[in-house]
């Protein structure tokens, strides 16, 4: 089945310490995107990437780093400088840029304890 | 203030019955339109695309009023299955950065 998938859905970390969570879609999309969710709140943008080997800063990058070395693959790293890392991560793929839609994984539960 | 707001509700109303609520935009050069449903705890689903002319997806109909910033969503004949946070997301100049409200919930009871 064509989709993305995101790993782990959950993890815990303490504080101090990096964690990447992965994003691979097999949907064949140029466009990828990392966004956070917290309660109450809308998804904001972290990073989004348009086409291999180039992303972009979204709203709220400080904190946060990705690569695009690969079409299918956009992983998310969480550094110890992003200061409330505790959220809801997703990650979406489209096929139109914003223009489309978007497809999400499942998410990934951060818990930084 | 935001980009995009919603009323958080939640709206509750029984099976069968009609809801509708909006959501508000700021940026006047908005250019794609869409509602989104995100049941609890999972990633958000779309629900359909708004376009300028109004559209409507079976009990769905979604409208745009470019002239207030507004788009809105309305439900008949609500299901027990509706129960949901339904999300506004609107894109901007540049396509490939949406902007989404922040959700409005909707529980239908039996």
């Amino acid at each position: 089945d064509g989709g993305i998938t995101q790993s782990p859905k959950y993890l815990f970390r303490k504080e101090g310490q990096n964690v990447t969570l992965s994003c691979e879609q097999n949907l064949n999309h140029d466009a990828m995107y990392w966004y956070r969710q917290d309660p109450g709140q809308g998804l904001r943008l972290i990073y989004y990437s348009q086409i291999v080997n180039d992303f972009q800063k979204g709203d709220i990058a400080e904190g946060y780093s990705v690569s695009r070395e690969k079409k299918e693959s956009f992983p998310l790293t969480v550094t110890s400088a992003q200061k409330n890392p505790t959220a809801f991560y997703l990650c979406a793929s489209s096929g139109e840029g914003g223009t489309g839609e978007l497809f999400f994984g499942e998410g990934s539960r951060l818990t930084v304890l | 203030r935001k980009e995009v707001e919603q009323d958080p509700g939640p709206f509750n109303v029984p099976e069968g019955a009609t809801v509708a609520f909006n959501c508000t935009y700021s940026n006047s050069a908005s250019q794609s339109f869409f509602w989104y449903r995100q049941d609890c705890r999972k990633e958000p689903k779309l629900l359909m695309s708004v376009y300028s002319s109004g559209n409507e997806d079976g009990r769905f109909t979604a409208q745009l009023n470019r002239a207030s910033q507004y788009i809105s969503l309305l439900i008949r004949d609500s299901k027990l299955s509706d129960s949901a946070t339904y999300l506004c997301v609107v894109g901007g100049s540049n396509d490939y950065k949406l902007s989404f409200g922040a959700g409005t919930t909707v529980t239908v009871r039996a």
